[in-house]
């Protein structure tokens, strides 16, 4: 069993609709949780982290974090065509990321 | 503030031969990443360094690769020979230390195809 498990899409959906992406972990020593946005033949970029339960809210995109049942999701709001890409979860112990497989999203006008 | 400089961008080599590639980090950074990702993978670390000290290579397969970080800024990551299988992007990654945590910020990759 991988220690961090994301759905890879791909997800599909239409300009301004609600987008949820979530990954699944096993360690519970994992004290960090990012998201990544990478875009087509980019690095991945930094979207979110956050390193407690529950909600963190920036511009249209949320994160949300369950460490008792070991969930972790982003949230879309009205999503763009510029939002198509793969996101990445990504846990933190101590220094070390571990990244899940990433879901890739396209939003069609 | 320039970002993570990686080149080549891509790099088409045969088997069996050699191939390096290179990062500059952001200014100030003292801990820099190398990372493979495969297609349709997350990125997963090769090595890691601290200045010119590498702390965790325990991914690096130390049959082929090599990487080096001279006087703690740029570093070059090696594969000699390179086999089919080594057909990834690489990623280099730089970060510092802020609000007890550390954020990594990383390069563009370079394409690599072993034929």
């Amino acid at each position: 069993q991988k220690e961090v498990e994301q759905d890879p899409g791909p997800l599909s959906v239409p300009e301004g609709a609600i987008v949820s992406l979530n990954c699944t972990y096993s360690n519970s020593a994992f004290q960090y949780f990012m998201w990544y946005r990478q875009y087509s033949r980019k690095g991945p970029e930094l979207l979110m982290y956050t390193y407690s339960s529950g909600n963190k809210e920036d511009g249209r995109f949320t994160a949300q974090v369950d460490k008792s049942s070991k969930y972790i999701s982003l949230f879309i709001r009205d999503s763009q065509p510029s939002d198509s890409a793969t996101y990445l979860c990504a846990m933190r112990f101590t220094d070390k990321l571990i990244f899940g497989t990433g879901t890739r999203l396209q939003v069609f006008p | 503030e320039a970002g993570v400089v990686q080149s080549p961008r891509y790099k088409i080599i045969e088997k069996k031969q050699p191939v390096a590639f290179w990062c500059n980090p952001i200014s100030g950074h003292n801990t820099l990443y190398w990372y493979r990702q495969n297609l349709g993978q997350g990125p997963e670390l090769l090595i890691r360094y601290e200045n010119e000290e590498a702390v965790d290579d325990s991914q690096l397969p130390k049959d082929r690769f090599s990487a080096e970080r001279l006087k703690g800024v740029d570093s070059t990551l090696k594969i000699q020979p390179a086999e089919l299988g080594d057909s990834a992007v690489y990623l280099c990654a730089s970060s510092f230390f802020r609000d007890n945590s550390y954020e990594q910020y990383f390069g563009p990759g370079t394409r690599l195809t072993v034929t």
